[in-house]
């Protein structure tokens, strides 16, 4: 197993495009979690989901974000309309419920909003 | 929102070194960990202490925990050039989802 991928790597995109990011968790994991990290700062909570379900959301993700995780593998975080304060770096994790509390990160994906 | 502070928030050291890191938090948790993050990657985990231990060692690392004040520090001795990095805290809240919420990270830059 060669843990967490994200795809893509960096996303460049104009001011009210829309934009999809995948996640591919660790196999045998069925906690799925994703995070933003701005320049300088931690990460922050977005959405967490256990299995294909999404049991909790930040406030920070507002109606333009949606996350889906169909069939409780992979996820994908969408963010319509995107905007200049979207521009971050967007981290999955995942870990395996009944382990450690320890998550595995992905690379991340590097958003740019031009 | 950030569950607290780190201190130094950057620190520059000469390899063999020691650096330690300080983390405040606000809440009450049950687990606290530390991670380590090379310029424009991912996380990784690198050493977790429950809220009923005081000190843990993993190799070159060492955590202590104090909840009564909410705060934990890292320690790395000898340090070398590849721990160069940013480090954060997380704890998770007592929460059911285990989510983790960041410090604010300390920028460690070990000089050759």
């Amino acid at each position: 197993d060669t843990g967490v991928s994200q795809n893509p790597r960096h996303k460049i995109t104009k001011r009210g495009q829309n934009v999809t990011f995948r996640c591919d968790p660790i196999s045998e994991h069925n906690r799925l979690y994703w995070y933003r990290q701005t320049l300088g700062q931690g990460p922050e909570f977005l959405t967490y989901f256990q299995n294909e379900a999404q049991l909790e959301k930040s406030r920070l993700l507002s109606d333009r974000f949606s996350a889906e995780r169909p069939k409780g593998s992979f996820s994908t975080l969408e963010i319509q309309r995107t905007e200049q304060g979207d521009s971050a770096m967007y981290l999955c994790a995942s870990s395996f419920s009944t382990s450690s509390y320890e998550q595995y990160f992905g690379p991340g994906t590097r958003l740019t909003v031009t | 929102s950030q569950q607290g502070e780190e201190d130094p928030q950057a620190l520059s050291i000469q390899e063999g070194e020691n650096a330690t890191m300080n983390c405040s938090y606000k809440t009450s948790i049950n687990n606290l960990q530390w991670y380590r993050q090379n310029s424009g990657r991912g996380l990784v985990h690198l050493i977790l202490i429950r809220s009923n231990e005081r000190e843990k060692h993993s190799g070159r690392l060492r955590v202590t925990l104090d909840t009564s004040k909410k705060s934990s520090s890292l320690l790395i001795t000898a340090s070398r050039a590849a721990d160069t990095a940013s480090y954060f805290c997380a704890t998770d809240g007592r929460g059911a989802t285990n989510k983790l919420i960041f410090g604010t990270g300390t920028l460690l830059a070990v000089q050759p």
